[in-house]
């Protein structure tokens, strides 16, 4: 069964660099998000992307973050600045059609600790 | 936008036993219900999802009911088995958008 992946699975960064998330959603989806989840917390949306730009985006969602699809098959999450409290499980998800029509299907995730 | 309130937090049965976990939502525009299973190290997974339309849904183990006049809808396990253990999430997804607002979860443990 075709699967998001999702690289690295753990990222340790310093505080104030920058860092690149990156995703390989299921090839013929058309729909690609970016969830995080805070230890033990709930799953919170971050932005959701379609037809090569942002159609949703959460007020996480700041200008420290940008996404990009830089070719037909990576998604990419990047982080300016990072900030101690962006240390979560970053995980990229992708549908088929809207959220709405069809399910999410989501990455084992990246582990981004800031230190 | 859309609220979901998911209890209870942890939740441990024994193998064999019947586990039930409910949400609240908050949108009486919300159609769609996805209840997504979160393994160990893993993402999480859909393994079932009822739409407004319905009011119960059933694969093997597991149904989900909805009730839309009291805005919940409730996960049922039957015959829960150790591999079972791991956070269930639900959500929801409200009529003005399609990105599903999810619950704190609950970790379900079932003991052998």
């Amino acid at each position: 069964e075709p699967e998001v992946t999702q690289t690295p699975s753990h990222q340790v960064t310093q505080m104030g660099q920058e860092v690149i998330l990156r995703c390989v959603p299921i090839s013929n989806h058309l729909y690609f998000y970016w969830y995080r989840q805070i230890l033990g917390q709930k799953v919170e949306f971050l932005v959701s992307f379609y037809n090569n730009e942002i159609s949703e985006k959460s007020e996480i969602f700041d200008d420290q973050f940008s996404v990009e699809r830089p070719d037909g098959s990576n998604f990419t999450l990047k982080i300016r600045s990072t900030k101690l409290e962006d240390s979560a499980m970053y995980f990229c998800a992708s549908s088929i059609n809207n959220g709405g029509r069809s399910p999410l299907h989501f990455g084992n995730g990246t582990r981004l600790t800031v230190t | 936008g859309e609220n979901v309130e998911q209890h209870p937090s942890t939740l441990s049965v024994q193998e064999g036993d019947s586990a039930v976990i409910k949400c609240t939502y908050s949108d009486s525009a919300s159609n769609y219900f996805p209840w997504y299973k979160q393994e160990l190290g893993k993402g999480p997974q859909l393994i079932i999802d009822i739409r407004s339309n319905v009011g119960e849904k059933k694969d093997q183990r597991i149904a989900v009911t909805l009730n839309k006049t009291a805005k919940h809808f409730s996960l049922h396990i039957t015959e829960t088995q150790p591999e079972d253990s791991a956070v269930y999430f639900c959500a929801a997804l409200s009529g003005g958008s399609y990105i599903p607002t999810f619950g704190r979860g609950t970790s379900l443990i079932v003991h052998p």
